[in-house]
Parts: C-alpha cells; sequence; structure tokens
C-alpha cells in the first residue's frame, strides 16, 4: 500500500538554526499537510496546501513556517530560526481527489528536537 | 469553532475484554468522523472513518457509529488483544475549500495486558 514518508526520523538542533523537514506524499495525492504534536498534547493542524499554495494556516504557522512543494514529489515545512517550543513530532500528512471522504493518510513523523 | 473531546487515559484492560472510548465533538456543519491509531513509535494510522450520520465505521473488530443526535462517535471492540495497546485519536474533518483539514482530540492511551 502506498505510504507518505518523512525524512529525517530524528532531527536535533540549536537554537536559531534553520531546519528543513522533508516529506514525500503519496503520489496521486492533491492536499498535502503539515501537524505536529508536542509531547504529551493534542496533535495540532498547522497548515494545508494545495495546487502549489497555502490553503488553510493555524496561528501556530506564523513567519517562522514556510511550506514548499519543490517538486513533484517532495513537501517541505522550513522552520528559519528555531525556538526551544518548537520541539514537537512533525507529522507529514496527504489526501486524495475526492475532498469530502478522502482520509488523511500520514507519516511517521519527523521528532525535532530544539536544544 | 470545531472541537473533539474524547475520554482521558490511561485505560488498562485485560485481554479479551470489551473496550469503549468515548468521543464527542462540536462543528458547524456535517463534518466526516475518523478515529486514528498510533501504535509505540510509529505515526498515525486510519483506523475507521464515517461520513454522515448513522454511518458505521469498522476495522480490525472496531467499530463507531456517527450518532448526530449526539454528537458523538464512539469507539468499541468487542474483544481486545494486546496488540491494540496504542493511543486512539479520534478526529473530525473541516469541510474546508480545500482537502480535509483534521482536528483531534487529545488521545485515549490504551494498555491491554496479557
Amino acid at each position: 500500500e502506498p505510504e507518505v514518508t518523512q525524512t529525517p526520523s530524528h532531527q536535533v538542533t540549536q537554537m536559531g538554526q534553520e531546519v528543513i523537514l522533508r516529506c514525500v506524499p503519496i503520489s496521486n495525492h492533491l492536499y498535502f499537510y503539515w501537524y505536529r504534536q508536542i509531547l504529551g498534547q493534542k496533535v495540532e493542524f498547522l497548515v494545508s496546501f494545495y495546487n502549489n499554495e497555502i490553503s488553510e494556516k493555524s496561528e501556530i504557522f506564523d513567519d517562522q513556517f514556510s511550506v514548499e512543494r519543490p517538486d513533484g514529489s517532495n513537501f517541505t515545512l522550513k522552520i528559519r530560526s528555531t525556538k526551544l517550543e518548537d520541539s514537537a513530532m512533525y507529522f507529514c500528512a496527504s489526501s486524495g481527489v475526492t475532498q469530502r471522504t478522502s482520509a488523511l493518510h500520514f507519516g511517521n513523523g519527523t521528532r525535532l528536537t530544539v536544544t | 469553532g470545531d472541537s473533539v473531546t474524547q475520554m482521558e487515559g490511561p485505560v488498562t484492560l485485560s485481554e479479551e475484554a470489551f473496550l469503549t472510548i468515548n468521543c464527542t465533538y462540536t462543528a458547524t456543519g456535517y463534518p466526516s468522523l475518523f478515529w486514528y491509531v498510533q501504535y509505540p513509535g510509529e505515526g498515525l494510522q486510519l483506523l475507521l472513518k464515517a461520513t454522515k450520520a448513522d454511518d458505521k465505521g469498522s476495522n480490525k473488530g472496531f467499530e463507531a457509529t456517527y450518532r448526530k443526535e449526539t454528537t458523538s462517535f464512539h469507539l468499541e471492540k468487542g474483544s481486545v488483544q494486546v496488540s491494540d495497546s496504542a493511543v486512539y485519536f479520534c478526529a473530525l474533518s473541516d469541510q474546508g475549500a480545500a482537502g480535509n483539514k483534521l482536528t483531534f482530540g487529545g488521545g485515549t492511551r490504551v494498555l491491554v495486558k496479557p
């Protein structure tokens, strides 16, 4: 079964550094998402992406965050200047063509640790 | 805004016991409802879904029925196994302009003991 893949599985970075989290969504999917889960807390929506532009973003997704689909397969999340509170598990997801019934398929996540 | 409330865990059960995880939601429209499962060290996997009132989603012995009148989507399994130990998330999808943005509940950790 096709799956969403994320790299790296674990990223450690120093405060103030830039990080790029990478995702390869399922190949025929059209909608792409980033979510995060701070340890012990809810899974939170960050951003959705469709037709090469952001379709919706949460208040968490401030100017420090950006997303990009640089080619036909990758979908990236960049954090320009990481803060301690950015430490979390970041999940990429994708969904298919049928908006109403298409479930999101998640990757295994990237655990980001900011020191 | 949309929200999902599910019972807090951890829920500890013996093998072959009956499992129920309560989930209620608040939404302005007619959302689709989902249960996702997160096994230790893994990502979120879709367990089951229901897209309209009275639909029943089922998978791997788990079931949940979309109850519009009580705004609930409780997860049940008649006989759990040790391998069902995981965190279970109830979620709803916002019928946004593009795609299905999910709103998650807080998750319920289930531990099944042999």
